[in-house]
């Protein structure tokens, strides 16, 4: 199993161009999340999908759009990047509903925005 | 959701139990406390979960204080490989999401 794929690895985005961060899991998992990581800085929730169809906004989902394709990808957009958005992005995948409801991350993706 | 409060850094001798502590007094009785960590750039990593009981698993110990007010990850005998940032976290019992706070750095010194 790969568990929790993420692409691209990395990335360099001029201000205003729009690019889609593309995750995907292979434990069957129902739920799938979106953070951030700024430098020195804990991980933030953009958004999450409790299970196929549903999305929800977390702490930061401000300039970030998200679609649960099917059960296995969750794609996060940016739609005019700034260079706030310059960021570590994590994607992570849980089965909610059997303990322990341990996340698994991917790899990360690292973004600069120019 | 609870919030948790960590200090920034802490060393540990290798070999040492590294005794890391996290204070969430505003947890409320159906909030889990979690401890992730991440090494380097990766992603975070699992290391083990509780509600009110002690715990222990294979890679770590965690006590809650009888009140839950706080909590204690212990690495009983830590290595270089245990460098990393560890996270505790609070989540809701009937929710899925989980807030990671900035974490504290464990150095592993040899």
């Amino acid at each position: 199993n790969a568990g929790v794929t993420q692409t691209p690895k990395f990335q360099v985005l001029k201000t205003g161009q729009s690019m889609t961060l593309q995750c995907a899991q292979d434990m069957n998992h129902n739920s799938m999340y979106w953070y951030r990581q700024d430098p020195g800085m804990g991980l933030r929730l953009i958004y999450y999908s409790a299970s196929e169809g549903t999305t929800d906004k977390g702490e930061v989902p401000n300039g970030y759009n998200v679609s649960r394709l099917n059960k296995r990808e969750f794609s996060l957009r940016l739609e005019s990047a700034a260079p706030s958005q310059t960021s570590v992005y994590f994607c992570a995948s849980m089965h909610w509903g059997l303990g322990p409801y341990e996340q698994y991350f991917g790899p990360g993706t690292r973004l600069t925005v120019t | 959701d609870a919030k948790t409060t960590q200090p920034p850094s802490m060393d540990c001798a290798e070999g040492r139990a590294a005794n890391l502590p996290c204070n969430h007094s505003t947890i409320s009785g159906n909030e889990y406390v979690y401890w992730y960590r991440q090494i380097h750039s990766q992603g975070p990593q699992y290391i083990i979960h509780g509600l009110k009981n002690n715990e222990t698993n294979e890679m770590a110990s965690l006590i809650i204080t009888e009140d839950r007010k706080s909590s204690t990850l212990i690495l009983p005998h830590a290595t270089l490989r245990d460098t990393a940032v560890y996270y505790c976290i609070v989540r809701v019992g009937t929710g899925n999401q989980f807030y990671f706070g900035t974490g504290t750095s464990l150095t592993v010194i040899p």
